[in-house]
């Protein structure tokens, strides 16, 4: 079974500065989905970006940027010119690229609490 | 395009009772799966449906069902309620077969058991 860790369970940030969120995860698939997904307080999750694991090319949607390690099983999040808006809880999480029934889900961590001061 | 819908909002019930809880997927997206969200858990997973199929379930016990309907509704029934099942219960909705674009979530329903 797949397990996903994120080992910041709080992390805070300086409006305009850059913070980076840490996700790793344990697989023995080769080909699988990764995502990072926010929650604010209005408890919706909103995918913020998504990672193939074939694809080496590290995702980006503007301000926010992965570092995908396959090798390494280590997905993190850079979250550039922080803005109040980006106060939330972030979590990490897998999708494997396999059909199966144990395969049809999503695997989250704990997640980790982002606050960003003014 | 309106996003996943779920209702109610919010939900409270007595120990004992059942509880219904509601899910409109986006519009031909007909994967539909269900987490239950934890302060001491975190987010656990409880079925995945396509197409009117249960493809996946969860480490839930029997008293947690659900179905997805033709038009991809999908409803997840609690029975014989604890206070341990208080939580906020989240539906997604996928366009792909295999998530692969990602999910698409609800705002949750939130489950008070007293």
């Amino acid at each position: 079974a797949q397990t996903v860790t994120q080992s910041q369970p709080e992390m805070s940030v300086q409006e305009a500065e850059t913070v980076t969120l840490s996700c790793t995860y344990d697989t023995s698939e080769s080909d699988y989905y990764l995502f990072w997904y926010k929650q604010p307080p209005s408890r919706q999750m909103i995918l913020v970006i998504r990672q193939e694991a074939y694809k080496q090319q590290n995702a980006t949607e503007n301000r926010f940027s992965v570092n995908f390690q396959k090798a390494a099983k280590s997905f993190s999040l850079k979250i550039s010119d922080s803005q109040l808006g980006d106060a939330a809880m972030y979590f990490c999480a897998y999708r494997s690229a396999y059909s199966g029934g144990s395969n049809y889900k999503l695997t989250f961590g704990k997640g980790t609490l982002l606050t960003v001061n003014p | 395009k309106a996003g996943v819908t779920q209702t109610p909002r919010y939900l409270i019930k007595t120990r004992g009772q059942q509880v219904t809880l509601s899910c409109s997927p986006i519009s031909g997206h007909r994967s539909v799966s269900w987490y239950q969200q934890t302060p001491g858990q975190g987010l656990q997973f409880l079925f995945e449906y396509f197409s009117e199929t249960q493809r996946n379930k969860g480490n839930f016990p029997g008293r947690f069902s659900g179905r997805q309907f033709s038009n991809s509704r999908s409803e997840m029934n609690v029975s014989t309620l604890e206070l341990g099942d208080s939580a906020l219960y989240l539906c997604a909705s996928s366009l792909g077969s295999m998530g692969e674009i990602g999910y698409t979530f609800g705002s949750g329903t939130r489950l008070t058991v007293v």
